[in-house]
């Protein structure tokens, strides 16, 4: 799996929008970007995956650079809950077996102030 | 649906006693995981199931088995503590098809040896 970078932490304010960027300049062509985040104490939770295309769901948006060698999500109104660690993976979904596995780093930290 | 559910939530151990961790899920996932996560640190997997009666080895399967004894439940067992195992557990499911793979993962179990 292709290796991720991401800053240590960021903060933002309550309603504003975060931006969280993720470098991955050694993506293969059929390696997605996957984004999961871990609120204190909780297990990881996924928010959101794209290949090449802009993705938006109901809890963010995913922007992938032309040449995919970097990604940023955005969380269009944060609010005090979405204060977490949040992680860039890239990994080829036809990985099988205890390859299938995901490699989360150390992540970015999200503090969302009043 | 309840997604993946973990029992116990916490636990404590004494060096050498054996304990079993359970986790089920609802939403017919043929993939199952159990990884560990300690402070400071990513998930680490542990073990891995395919489907019913399959198992693979993750990155750090010593003082562990599994077993996979239907399509909804993946139980993790400690045979012997040690203090080394000590970490919070998080059982994670996945469809195997179609692709991208996405993981769900549990609440954790956090357990401590003494």
């Amino acid at each position: 799996d292709a290796k991720t970078t991401q800053p240590t932490s960021m903060d933002c304010a309550e309603g504003r929008a975060a931006n969280l960027p993720c470098n991955h300049s050694t993506i293969s062509g059929n390696e997605y970007v996957y984004w999961y985040r871990q609120i204190h104490s909780q297990g990881p939770q996924y928010i959101i995956h794209g290949l090449k295309n802009n993705e938006t769901n109901e809890m963010a948006s995913l922007i992938i650079t032309e040449d995919r060698k970097s990604s940023t999500l955005i969380l269009p109104h944060a609010t005090l809950r979405d204060t977490a660690v949040y992680y860039c993976i890239v990994r080829n979904p036809a990985d099988t077996g205890a390859n299938s596995k995901l490699t989360f780093g150390k992540g970015i930290t999200l503090s969302v102030r009043p | 649906n309840a997604g993946v559910t973990q029992t116990p939530k916490f636990q404590v151990l004494k060096t050498g006693q054996s304990m079993t961790l359970q986790c089920a899920q609802d939403m017919n996932h043929n993939s199952m995981y159990w990884y560990r996560q300690d402070p400071g640190m990513g998930l680490r997997l542990i073990y891995y199931s395919a489907s019913e009666g399959t198992t693979d080895k993750g990155e750090v399967p010593n003082g562990y088995n599994v077993s996979r004894l239907n399509k909804r439940e993946f139980s993790l067992r400690l045979e012997s503590a040690a203090p080394s195992q000590t970490s919070v557990y998080f059982c994670a499911s996945s469809h195997r098809d179609p692709q991208p793979i996405v993981q769900y993962f549990g609440p954790g179990t956090r357990l401590t040896v003494t």
